[in-house]
């Protein structure tokens, strides 16, 4: 595989569900990122994470929870989630210092 | 603080005319601009990114920006559309830690034949 893969690509969750998305990189980049992307808003920042330490956290609630094992993963832990947290949510890698960001095809969640 | 305006949520063509999105930034430091498009169901793809040097930067597919300083303004153009081209277009700008991208609200581009 190639470029950044993200999975699930669809996930439906209650409320009080536990889940994550996974991202996965194989371009030997060292810094990863998640971005949510809701209708008619701009794309919003969440976490950014560089050389495996968390280097940004944009104000994201708790019911949100990055871990980042390794250069190559990035995982987003979602709990106790509301219905406007209903987005897709894109997790990108880059080289530090060099924004060609390279973007995985997204997760869709709903929030139910 | 950093920030893009996008001017137009949504701009239609014919096909073969000149494409123009438009793009305005603030920024407290020397920016980095860059445009990205998305097609449904899928991330986004950089199309062309300005840093340093010459302000007129040629990306993908045939698209350029140039970076005007003394407008704030970073517009993406094509001389003549395609059908394929029709996707949303986000332009970015580097945030003041340097460490993400900031992205604007996007742009429809809609190409009729």
């Amino acid at each position: 595989e190639t470029g950044v893969t993200q999975t699930p690509r669809h996930l439906v969750m209650g409320m009080t569900n536990k889940k994550s998305l996974k991202c996965e990189q194989h371009l030997g980049h060292n810094a990863m990122y998640w971005y949510k992307q809701s209708a008619k808003k701009p794309l919003e920042l969440m976490f950014v994470y560089s050389l495996e330490e968390r280097v940004e956290n944009n104000s994201v609630p708790s019911r949100f929870s990055p871990e980042c094992p390794n250069s190559s993963h990035l995982f987003l832990h979602l709990h106790t989630l509301q219905p406007e947290d209903s987005a897709l949510y894109l997790c990108a890698s880059s080289q530090e210092g060099d924004y060609g960001y390279t973007f995985g095809s997204g997760t869709r969640l709903t929030v139910v | 603080a950093q920030s893009v305006t996008q001017l137009g949520s949504h701009v239609s063509v014919s096909e073969g005319a000149l494409v123009l999105l438009r793009c305005n930034y603030s920024s407290s430091v020397p920016p980095y601009l860059f445009w990205y498009v998305q097609y449904p169901n899928q991330g986004l793809q950089l199309l062309l990114k300005y840093t340093t040097g010459a302000t007129l930067v040629k990306g993908i597919n045939g698209f350029e920006a140039e970076f005007k300083k003394s407008e704030t303004s970073f517009h993406l153009t094509k001389p003549s559309a395609h059908m394929s081209d029709a996707a949303e277009y986000f332009c970015a700008v580097t945030n003041q830690a340097g460490t993400a991208l900031i992205f604007g609200k996007g742009t429809t581009l809609s190409v009729s034949s």
